[in-house]
């Protein structure tokens, strides 16, 4: 079954405002990441979070976990139109197989 | 230091064809991971090796599918007699020997079967 699965799917915003993701999973984790993917490309890594960790910031990127509730949140701040992309959390409970949620398509308008 | 490299970018195939997807890791990471990504969805783990090892292949279909990582050379996954529904992105990622959960992804290859 999925692990981490994102919230919103899809997220239209315009330039310049905060964009805000949610990632949601099942079982316990080691680290959770998230990653960007530009439309019919590779995989980007943001940011790493180690499960005692709560919030960690990278940039324009600020990036929480609450392991009690096991959810994640990514907020992009200032946002660009380089920043539509499609963004996913992954989840790694065994030290090496990170399970990936469905994404969620954010569109910057410019 | 190159990334992870993959090649190629674009494979078209004919059903019933095979198809070799290569792999290059990054520079001392000896660890190899491949993954899969149909239309519109998440990553999913196939196969987790290491240099002339299967780790972990509890995510490859049981049948028509291989991995391998040579003691020289890319990782190969090897699809054979290739199906429409092995169209996807399969993607390689390869990490440090102490740091598997730090996967670095290559550009993937687009797999398409006509």
């Amino acid at each position: 079954s999925q692990q981490g699965e994102e919230d919103p799917q899809a997220l239209s915003i315009q330039e310049g405002e905060n964009a805000t993701m949610n990632c949601s999973y099942k079982t316990s984790i080691n680290n959770l990441q998230w990653y960007r993917q530009n439309s019919g490309r590779g995989l980007v890594h943001l940011i790493l979070i180690r499960s005692n960790e709560r919030e960690k910031h990278s940039g324009r990127l600020r990036v929480t976990l609450d392991t009690s509730k096991k959810s994640s949140s990514l907020l992009i701040t200032a946002s660009r139109a380089a920043d539509t992309a499609s963004y996913f959390c992954a989840t790694d409970d065994s030290n090496y197989q990170l399970i990936w949620g469905a994404g969620t398509k954010l569109i910057i308008k410019p | 230091n190159a990334g992870v490299m993959q090649n190629p970018r674009h494979l078209v195939r004919r059903r019933g064809q095979e198809a070799r997807l290569r792999c290059s890791p990054m520079k001392g990471h000896s660890h190899v991971y491949w993954y899969r990504q149909l239309p519109e969805e998440g990553l999913k783990f196939m196969v987790y090796l290491q240099k002339e090892n299967i780790i972990d292949e509890s995510g490859m279909p049981k049948e028509r599918f291989s991995a391998e990582f040579p003691k020289e050379g890319p990782s190969i996954l090897r699809i054979q007699q290739v199906v429409r529904g092995d169209s996807a992105a399969y993607f390689c990622a390869s990490s440090p020997p102490s740091r598997a959960n730090e996967q670095f992804f290559g550009p993937g290859t687009r797999l398409t079967v006509l």
